[in-house]
């Protein structure tokens, strides 16, 4: 079993959509939590990142991780096209916290 | 300040031969780590460096090696290249250990005919 789970889509929605972006992990030990987005032909960029359990929100963006059941999800609010990218869950582990990725989301928003 | 910059951006190899990435990190960041992203398997970590020492290492064979120079900046070398190489080499440089920004660079696009 992978360390971080993520279903590659894609996930195809309409312009102002609700999104819901989701990972599973396998370690209760793991403590941070993160979202990377990568556009076509470029790097991925760092989104948000959350500590423990809870809700962090920035602008249309909710990061959200229950513990409990050792799952992560991001939720995008009033989806844009500008939207259409890739969405990879990270978590930092080991001695030096390298992040360990999921495969990524496929996210695409058409008008 | 200058983001990360990998060189060179594409390249087309045969298979048997060898290859060498470079990736110049953010100035001032001492980690660099390097990443495999491939539409099957995503992005799978390949070793970090941090202060010229290799600190972590994935899952990869020996043909994949890498290292750091002084001025922290990394290159990666692959072997023996097999047709199943072939994918985007991700570099990413964090200022320090710890719970730190990973940025990324552009990749580098390495066909393996």
């Amino acid at each position: 079993q992978k360390e971080v789970e993520q279903d590659p889509g894609p996930l195809s929605v309409p312009e102002g959509a609700i999104v819901s972006l989701n990972c599973t992990y396998s370690n209760s030990a793991f403590q941070y939590f993160m979202w990377y987005r990568q556009y076509s032909r470029k790097g991925p960029e760092l989104l948000m990142y959350t500590y423990s359990s809870g809700n962090k929100e920035d602008g249309r963006f909710t990061a959200q991780v229950d513990k409990s059941s050792k799952y992560i999800s991001l939720f995008i609010r009033d989806s844009q096209p500008s939207d259409s990218a890739t969405y990879l869950c990270a978590i930092p582990s080991g001695g030096s916290y390298i992040p360990t990725f999921g495969r990524g989301t496929s996210l695409i928003v058409h008008p | 300040k200058a983001g990360v910059t990998q060189t060179p951006r594409y390249l087309i190899k045969t298979r048997g031969q060898q290859v060498t990435l470079s990736c110049s990190p953010i100035s001032g960041h001492r980690s660099v780590s390097w990443y495999q992203q491939t539409p099957g398997q995503g992005l799978q970590f390949l070793f970090e460096y941090f202060s010229e020492t290799q600190r972590n290492k994935g899952n990869f064979p020996g043909r994949f090696s890498g290292r750091q120079f002084s001025n922290s900046r990394s290159e990666m070398n692959v072997s023996t290249l097999e047709l199943g190489d072939s994918a985007l080499y991700l570099c990413a440089s964090r200022i320090d250990e710890g719970i730190t920004e990973a940025f990324f660079g552009q990749g580098t696009r390495l066909t393996v005919v």
